[in-house]
């Protein structure tokens, strides 16, 4: 079966520091890979996919950034955190010919302070 | 393009009592439907799909939903809700493929005793 790890849980950083989050997969080979962010009280917001090694797409210009490395590893990078990044960072996979279903990390909790 | 509504942000209800929480989409293609459950500070869970076939798809927890292709509807329903059954719902909808799932804004279910 196919697992999706996530980490740090959470984690608690100071303003203009950098980020690294990472997301990966286990069972499954080449995934689609996503990176979201759900503000407080907010609904999803798709950052970046990827379909393949070193393919990201953009869905919303900021300060951040994304990387995918090896097949089924997912890095989500900032060089330095705004107060507005603050959120609830969700990794999703989902079967490269699939129908779409996306299956969710556990989340990291960033507050940057 | 493709576009979720979840009409309700809010829905409070006793327990036992029966629910249902609506999602409306629009698509100028077929396509696939989901709905997801989150937890409390935890990732996103796959409730059901609606993949093809017969229009009521039942899923985990005692959850069911009909997809109305007329309506362009995929309401979630619960005959009977239970306090753990609180949580944050999500309606998506995807064209299949590598594309992303485009997310409702999510429906809070408050399951009072």
């Amino acid at each position: 079966s196919q697992t999706i790890h996530q980490w740090p849980a959470t984690l608690v950083q100071p303003v203009g520091s950098p980020l690294s989050l990472e997301c990966t997969v286990e069972g499954t080979s080449n995934p689609n890979l996503y990176w979201y962010r759900q503000a407080a009280g907010r609904g999803l917001q798709l950052l970046f996919y990827s379909v393949g090694i070193g393919q990201i797409s953009s869905e919303v210009p900021q300060n951040l950034s994304a990387s995918r490395p090896q097949d089924r590893q997912f890095i989500l990078s900032s060089k330095k955190l705004l107060l507005s990044d603050s959120g609830f960072y969700l990794c999703a996979w989902s079967p490269g010919t699939g129908r779409g279903e996306q299956y969710f990390g556990p989340g990291t909790r960033l507050t940057v302070t | 393009a493709q576009s979720v509504t979840q009409l309700d942000s809010q829905v409070p209800v006793f327990e036992e009592a029966p629910v249902e929480l609506r999602c409306n989409y629009s698509s100028s293609v077929s396509v696939y439907l989901f709905w997801y459950v989150q937890y409390p500070n935890q990732g996103l869970q796959l409730l059901l799909k609606y993949l093809s076939g017969s229009t009521l798809v039942k899923g985990i927890n005692g959850f069911e939903a009909e997809f109305n292709k007329s309506q362009t509807s995929f309401h979630l329903r619960k005959p009977s809700v239970h306090i753990s059954d609180t949580a944050e719902y999500f309606c998506a909808v995807s064209r299949g493929g590598r594309r992303a799932l485009t997310f409702g804004s999510g429906t809070r279910l408050q399951v009072q005793p």
